[in-house]
């Protein structure tokens, strides 16, 4: 079957920098998103990832390494406004999305 | 309106009853999705539609019927609503011939059926 795995939930403190990890298997890979959700609301866009390596986009980071089902997330000089859900989604062979559970993450002052 | 429209927010309808929840986006974009979201699980798709005029089943779509009459309009339909067809209900949006096909998400719709 197809699965994606993320944490539940991780803390960090305002100003850290924190990473949030994900692995997945899945039926052909057709590349990786990050949406953000913050309670109560929709998911936004954050980043997608089709070849490995890093993409970065101003505090936030991606990474992704197909060889071993897995990217992370790095949030960086953390806001309280980061305190949201950061969800983690692979298009398979048939272009549908895979999502994970998603990660709360709870900054701290 | 700039981008995807649900109606109504909140609902909460008895049991056995039908309910239409509506979705309207002004982006033109080909492919709409409906997803349900539960408290511990990823989102879950119910159903889509790729183009105007053609729908397809998603992961859970039991229970739920969608129609795509327009390229702007994708409603959802609960038939006889159930308990379990509690939860958070995301229509969202994606351009296929775009970059990436992100999707763009609704304010969702909360569903409670007692």
């Amino acid at each position: 079957g197809q699965n994606i795995d993320q944490p539940t939930e991780m803390t960090a403190t305002e100003g850290a920098i924190v990473q949030i990890n994900c692995t997945y298997q899945t039926s052909g890979f057709n590349g990786l998103f990050w949406y953000q959700q913050h309670a109560g609301e929709a998911p936004t866009f954050l980043s997608y990832n089709v070849l490995d390596g890093l993409e970065e986009k101003g505090r936030f980071s991606s990474f992704l390494s197909r060889s071993k089902g897995y990217s992370y997330l790095l949030l960086k000089e953390l806001q309280m406004k980061d305190s949201a859900s950061y969800l983690c989604a692979v298009r398979d062979s048939n272009y549908q999305l895979i999502w994970g559970a998603g990660t709360k993450l709870i900054i701290k002052p | 309106i700039a981008g995807i429209t649900q109606a109504p927010t909140s609902q909460i309808l008895a049991a056995g009853r039908r309910m239409t929840l509506r979705c309207t986006q002004d982006m033109r974009h080909n492919a709409m999705y409906w997803y349900r979201q539960d408290l511990g699980l990823g989102l879950r798709l119910i159903h889509y539609s790729n183009t105007a005029g053609t729908t397809g089943k998603g992961e859970v779509p039991d229970g739920y019927s969608v129609s795509r009459a327009n390229t702007d309009d994708f409603p959802l339909t609960l038939a006889s609503a159930v308990p379990s067809q509690t939860s958070v209900y995301f229509c969202a949006s994606s351009d296929s011939a775009g970059d990436t096909g992100e999707l763009f998400f609704g304010e969702g719709s909360r569903l409670t059926v007692l």
